[in-house]
């Protein structure tokens, strides 16, 4: 079946350090590719989204390139603050799979000043 | 603001007991979602629901059961609780659509004794 994989945390940043997350998925067909974060005591929330290959999803600083090549949606940020501290996911869905949301286990990101 | 909200935030029941947990979306989203997040475990789906009256199970719905009688509103059912349905459950609701995103409720952590 489908599926999401990715890099386990934590990570631990000093403030300014550059982040990468890796995700890999495994999927029959084409799926869109998500980010979500979740902030602590919150739900969580898109961050960025990409839904073809070589689409670039962006938003607050972070970036993920959708690579059909590697089957892969890593998400980069240059230069961390404090509040980027959470837990990132990375999620795929597709209507042949009942359009449903499929999860990475999720990857706690802890920035320190 | 496209808004998904949940009953109850913390919510303390004993085993044996029967749970209601209830979901509110109001953009006229098809698809309606429950998962359950632990820790290490990341987001898994219990169940599913993309029409009013229609569900599918998802990859742990086992003790679950879950309602949806009008399209804004997505009911999830413990019919007999116990100790290791102790977790964070997340409400989410989408578009049909291929390639959008889904938006999160705010989580109701259960507790139960």
């Amino acid at each position: 079946g489908d599926s999401v994989t990715q890099m386990e945390g934590p990570v631990t940043l000093s403030e300014e350090a550059f982040l990468t997350i890796n995700c890999t998925y495994t999927a029959t067909g084409y799926p869109s590719l998500f980010w979500y974060v979740q902030y602590p005591g919150e739900g969580l929330q898109l961050l960025l989204k990409a839904t073809k290959a070589d689409d670039k999803g962006s938003n607050k600083g972070f970036e993920a390139t959708y690579r059909k090549e590697t089957t892969s949606f890593h998400l980069e940020k240059g230069s961390v603050q404090v509040s980027d501290s959470a837990v990132y996911f990375c999620a795929l869905r597709f209507k042949a799979a009942g359009n449903k949301l499929t999860f990475g286990g999720g990857t706690r990101v802890l920035v320190k000043p | 603001d496209v808004k998904v909200t949940q009953s109850s935030r913390y919510l303390v029941k004993r085993t044996g007991e029967k749970v209601f947990l209830e979901c509110v979306q109001d953009m006229d989203h098809e698809n309606m979602f429950w998962y359950r997040q632990d820790p290490g475990l990341g987001l898994r789906l219990i169940y599913f629901s993309y029409d009013v009256k229609m569900k599918e199970k998802g990859d742990i719905p086992e003790g679950y059961s879950v309602s949806r009688e009008k399209k804004e509103r997505f009911s999830l059912i413990l019919e007999s609780a116990s100790t290791n349905q102790t977790s964070m459950y997340l409400c989410a609701s989408s578009f049909h659509r291929e390639g959008t995103e889904a938006f999160f409720g705010q989580g109701t952590r259960l507790t139960v004794v």
